[in-house]
Formats: C-alpha cells, sequence, structure tokens
C-alpha cells in the first residue's frame, strides 16, 4: 500500500526551529517527486516546497524561501522539511504529497500524508 | 505568481442536483488544473488531474473540462458523500498553487 507518515510537528516558540520528516512506503521513492503543502486553521491549502526525485532541485514559496529547507535521503525513503525563524503565520497543518511525476511542475499530487500540527506561539 | 481564483466560495445544493465550480487562471497554465476534494480534519485527494482525467477509483460522477486559463469542475448529481471543500491546483508553474475552495454542502 502507498503511504505517507509526516512527523516532527509540535509547539514551538517564534523564531524557532522544527524538522519535518516524511516517511514513505509502497513505492520507488526516486521516481517521484516531493511537496509539503500545509493548511493554516481555517483557510485553504498553500504549497510550501517541493523536491525532485533525484533531490538535486529544490522549489519554494516566497513566503518560506530563505527560513525552510525541504531534502530527501532516498535511501530512507523520507523527505524532510528544516523550518528555521518560524513565525506564528507559520501555524498550520502540514502534509507531505507525493508528486505523479520526478518533478513538482505537470504532474498532480496523488498521494497524501494525513499531516503534522505546528503551532507557533510564544 | 499564478492566481486561481475559484467560485462560488461555497454552495447549497439539494441530493441529486448537478453542481459546477469553475476555476480561472491569471495565465495560461495549458491542460495542467487540478481538482481535490477535502473533507473536515482530512487530507486533500485527487479526484480530477490533468483537466478533465478522471483519478483511478473516483466515482464518475465527477468530471472536469477546460484549458488555458477556463476551468470547470461538475458533480453530476450530488450524493451526500460529496459534502466536502473542493479546491483546483495549477500544476503548470512553480510556485504551484491553489484556488481558494468550495465549500459544498446539502440543501
Amino acid at each position: 500500500e502507498v503511504q505517507l507518515l509526516e512527523s516532527g510537528g509540535g509547539l514551538v516558540q517564534p523564531g524557532g526551529s522544527l524538522r519535518l520528516s516524511c516517511a514513505a512506503s509502497g513505492f520507488t521513492f526516486t521516481n517521484y517527486a516531493m511537496n509539503w503543502v500545509r493548511q493554516a486553521p481555517g483557510k485553504g491549502l498553500d504549497w510550501v516546497s517541493g523536491i525532485s526525485g533525484s533531490g538535486s532541485n529544490a522549489y519554494y514559496a516566497d513566503s518560506v524561501k530563505g527560513r525552510f529547507t525541504i531534502s530527501r535521503d532516498n535511501s530512507k525513503n523520507t523527505v524532510y522539511l528544516q523550518m528555521n525563524n518560524l513565525r506564528a503565520d507559520d501555524t498550520a497543518e502540514y502534509y507531505c504529497a507525493k508528486a505523479f511525476g520526478v518533478v513538482p511542475t505537470y504532474y498532480h499530487m496523488d498521494v497524501w500524508g494525513k499531516g503534522t500540527t505546528v503551532t507557533v506561539s510564544s | 505568481d499564478i492566481q486561481m481564483t475559484q467560485s462560488p466560495s461555497s454552495l447549497s445544493a439539494s441530493v441529486g442536483d448537478r453542481v459546477t465550480i469553475t476555476c480561472q487562471a491569471s495565465q495560461d497554465i495549458g491542460k495542467y488544473l487540478n481538482w481535490y476534494q477535502q473533507k473536515p480534519g482530512k487530507a486533500p485527494k485527487v479526484l480530477i488531474y490533468d483537466a478533465s482525467k478522471l483519478e483511478t477509483g473516483v466515482p464518475s460522477r465527477f468530471s472536469g473540462s477546460g484549458s488555458g486559463t477556463h476551468f470547470t469542475f461538475t458533480i453530476s448529481s450530488l450524493q451526500p458523500e460529496d459534502i466536502s471543500t473542493y479546491y483546483c491546483q495549477q500544476s503548470g508553474n512553480l510556485p504551484l498553487t491553489f484556488g481558494g475552495g468550495t465549500k459544498v454542502e446539502i440543501k
């Protein structure tokens, strides 16, 4: 069964850091790009970052550029999101989503994890 | 960035009704438009990709059409289990962007 399982969310103070993980199973991980999509409480979906299947290309929304870093370990079938200098408006449910192809563009997100909650508050 | 304008933001319809949601892109995205369904407290699920292709396992009452900048999503006969929020999303350019969502309720 194709599955994504996020972890690493929690409560953090403004300016703090968190690292999210997304463990994948049931498919050939290196063949697919991976994305992080977030949803603030009561709001819509917001793409955060994507990474190519090889890990050689990473992409970011302007709102997180310079603060967040996406990476992947294809030997562990895991994608990460390192989040630094967190702000209150980063508070959201963070979903890991598999792209249908090797790059984030041109493909839909066909498998989603259940999400992990990040709360930024003092 | 490509802006996705989705309408309406909410609608109420009766079981069996035909429901239509539209999504307009701020620039040409070709066929690269996807539709997702999200139920409360759950992750999104893709229903339609590449504007009109039905994801495996999705009921045929769901359909999509359009290209370029104007797209339409239709539920041909609304069922109680279709109560959800629906989002369009363009995958033609980075950053990937979503419409604001349409909350569908039963009248």
